[in-house]
């Protein structure tokens, strides 16, 4: 069964950044896009950017393009998101998902919040 | 842009349920996707390719329409159905998701 564990929540300061790992297992990691999207207070999905470890190029929304960096580990089948100069509208829920091309997103992480504040 | 309606959908147990998402730009019928979102909970899959049911989703669940005009339908509303439901174009970048429609209990 695919599950993708994401790390815990943390409290940020605003113009400082914040890492968010997203641990993937019972599937075959190379093979998919890993996606992030986050969920902000009163909002809807908002889609960041994603990467898949085969290609090891990210893509980005361009709304992101400046401050978000998306990196794959291949050996720890892990996902990692980091955003920074942080400002009080980045306070959301972030979300992993497996992106399968076709067929949506299909597993997403557990979600992690990111309090912006000062 | 994906716009969806009604913003808020009140129904009862038993109902049957009409979610609509409109593109305001070419979307392919095989690149778009609906997702089920409980308070707490990460987004669940429910419908691919606009009509094609995810692994373990009940059949009262459906998906029609083809662009720029999208429907979920519900045929008959269970208490666990009552949550935020929002379409997604995953096939031109960058991939863009509706405002979402919640479907409360009324």
């Amino acid at each position: 069964q695919v599950q993708l564990v994401q790390s815990g929540a943390e409290v940020k300061k605003p113009g400082s950044s914040v890492k968010v790992s997203c641990k993937a297992s019972g599937g075959s990691f190379s093979s998919y896009a890993f996606s992030w999207v986050r969920l902000a207070p009163g909002q809807g999905l908002e889609w960041m950017g994603a990467i898949m470890s085969i290609f090891d190029t990210p893509n980005y929304a361009q709304k992101f393009q400046d401050r978000l960096t998306i990196t794959a580990d291949e050996y720890t089948t892990t996902v990692y998101m980091e955003l920074s100069s942080l400002r009080s509208d980045d306070t959301a829920i972030y979300y992993c998902a497996r992106d399968t091309g076709y067929s949506g997103y299909d597993f997403w992480g557990q979600g992690t919040l990111v309090t912006v504040s000062s | 842009v994906l716009t969806q309606s009604p913003g808020t959908l009140s129904l009862s147990p038993g109902e049957r349920a009409t979610l609509s998402c409109r593109a305001g730009q070419t979307v392919s019928s095989s690149y778009l996707a609906w997702y089920q979102r409980k308070p707490g909970q990460a987004p669940r899959l429910l419908i691919y390719g606009a009509s094609t049911r995810a692994t373990g989703i009940p059949d009262r669940f459906s998906g029609g329409g083809s662009g720029p005009l999208f429907t979920l339908t519900i045929s008959r509303l269970e208490p666990e159905d009552f949550a935020v439901y929002y379409c997604h174009q995953y096939g031109s970048s960058p991939p863009t998701f509706g405002q979402g429609t919640t479907v409360e209990i009324k």
